[in-house]
């Protein structure tokens, strides 16, 4: 089956750092991923749409300039955390899109993100 | 826009009896996706059932199937012969070019 990874899959930084999160889809190539945050007992909340070669399309509301989003391949996608400030502690989740085929999306494990 | 609605946030039910999950959208596309996914403590998304606008019939996964209403834009998830494992955070979930959830609900399962 199709999987999907994320990396890390927690991470504790300091506030006004910046952190970077990885998704990669292992065994098969996604043209589009997606990002997804997640508050404690909540749904998924999509942040951004992420196809390959081309600029992220976010969704109203998401600060473009502090969570970037690059889709350099295939199979990788990256969110970096740009000065990063405790509210944006959360659970991120990414997915990939195997397109043609139910328009079902494949989700990474998670990064939970805490910054102090 | 479109909407997901999960009316249930908590629903309980006791092991190897049925419990139904409800979910209703709001859309104006003809042709989309619709899915339940399970997510257990570990919060991995697990999907558990799909289903195709444009199929009338009924998708169904062993245990698991769902009602599909288009008209009245209802997707209900009916789990029979509940087990332990099946306890989790069940996401309702519609596509088009994107995917949105609703709320969830959170299914306890009594021994």
């Amino acid at each position: 089956g199709a999987v999907v990874s994320q990396h890390p899959s927690r991470v504790i930084c300091k506030s006004g750092t910046s952190v970077k999160i990885e998704c990669r889809s292992l065994d098969f190539q996604a043209t589009t991923m997606f990002w997804y945050r997640q508050f404690p007992k909540k749904s998924l909340m999509l942040m951004a749409t992420s196809n390959e070669g081309s600029k992220a399309t976010y969704e109203q509301g998401v600060e473009k300039d502090k969570f970037l989003i690059n889709h350099a391949s295939l199979t990788l996608s990256t969110l970096t955390v740009t000065s990063a400030h405790p509210e944006d502690s959360s659970f991120y989740i990414c997915s990939a899109l195997l397109a043609g085929y139910s328009y079902e999306q494949y989700f990474g494990p998670g990064t939970r993100l805490t910054v102090t | 826009a479109q909407t997901v609605t999960q009316s249930q946030p908590e629903m309980s039910v006791q092991e190897a009896e049925t419990v139904t999950l409800s979910c209703t959208y709001d859309t104006s596309e003809s042709d989309y996706y619709l899915f339940w996914y399970k997510q257990p403590p570990s919060r991995q998304m697990i999907l558990v059932i799909r289903q195709e606008a444009y199929k009338q019939q009924n998708a169904t996964e062993n245990r698991f199937s769902v009602n599909f209403q288009k008209a009245a834009k209802s997707f209900s998830l009916k789990i029979s012969d509940s087990q332990l494992g099946d306890a989790a955070m069940y996401f309702c979930a519609y596509t088009y070019n994107d995917m949105r959830f609703g709320a969830g609900t959170r299914l306890t399962v009594k021994p």
